[in-house]
């Protein structure tokens, strides 16, 4: 089954405690891309990638990091949490970003992370 | 920065009745994507309209784009309990999407 997944899915946490969370799309997308959801602001990109090794800063990249080694595998770190990090994150992937075709585009996003910092 | 900003934030409606929510934006755009929301979960795509496009349908959903005022409505006709949801739009400018904060939809029975 095409999916995104996300570990974990529920985290509780301190701050300053280092934490990955982790994404993970079988689909052999190239485009793939953190959000965080926060209540009345919508989805703020935090990193997104165009393709293995390949990361950009989305519009919040502050506090986080990302890496990309495998084109599958898109982990988001979060090196020294803190309280305004609490918020849904999740992790969306697509084909291409740039064609301008329903399929190339369409976004696929994994069920989300709900990450409370302490 | 957020883009996209969609209007209402929350729209009421009885089963069966049509629902429109708009979306604006503020840059010049490769196309126009919709998105919902069941509570809490992830989102899934609904339709991608390009800016050379003015309208597109899928099935109960219309989509239309005027890229001359930087907006876009997306209508549901009949709608039904399932609908009951929150509606994104987002927008792509080069390699980044912009997300607004979506309109809450809830179709009493």
């Amino acid at each position: 089954e095409a999916q995104v997944t996300q570990n974990p899915r529920y985290l509780i946490t301190v701050t300053g405690k280092k934490l990955t969370v982790t994404c993970s799309q079988n689909m052999n997308h190239e485009y793939m891309s953190w959000y965080r959801q926060d209540p009345g602001l919508g989805l703020r990109q935090i990193y997104y990638s165009m393709n293995v090794e390949v990361t950009d800063k989305g519009d919040v990249p502050e506090g986080y990091k990302v890496s990309r080694k495998e084109k599958r595998n898109f982990p988001l770190i979060l090196e020294s949490p803190s309280p305004n990090q609490t918020s849904l994150y999740f992790c969306a992937s697509s084909l291409y970003p740039l064609v301008g075709r329903v399929r190339q585009e369409t976004q696929y996003f994994g069920p989300g992370t709900r990450l409370l910092v302490l | 920065s957020q883009q996209g900003e969609e209007d209402p934030q929350a729209l009421s409606i009885q089963e069966g009745e049509n629902a429109t929510m708009n979306c604006s934006y503020k840059t010049s755009i490769n196309n126009l994507q919709w998105y919902r929301q069941n509570s809490g979960r992830g989102l899934v795509h609904l339709i991608l309209i390009r800016s050379n496009e003015r309208e597109k349908h899928s099935g109960r959903l219309r989509v239309t784009l005027d890229t001359s005022k930087k907006s876009s409505s997306l209508l549901i006709t009949a709608s039904r309990a399932a609908d009951t949801a929150s509606y994104f739009c987002a927008t792509r400018s080069n390699y980044q999407l912009i997300w607004g904060a979506g309109t809450k939809l809830i179709i009493k029975p």
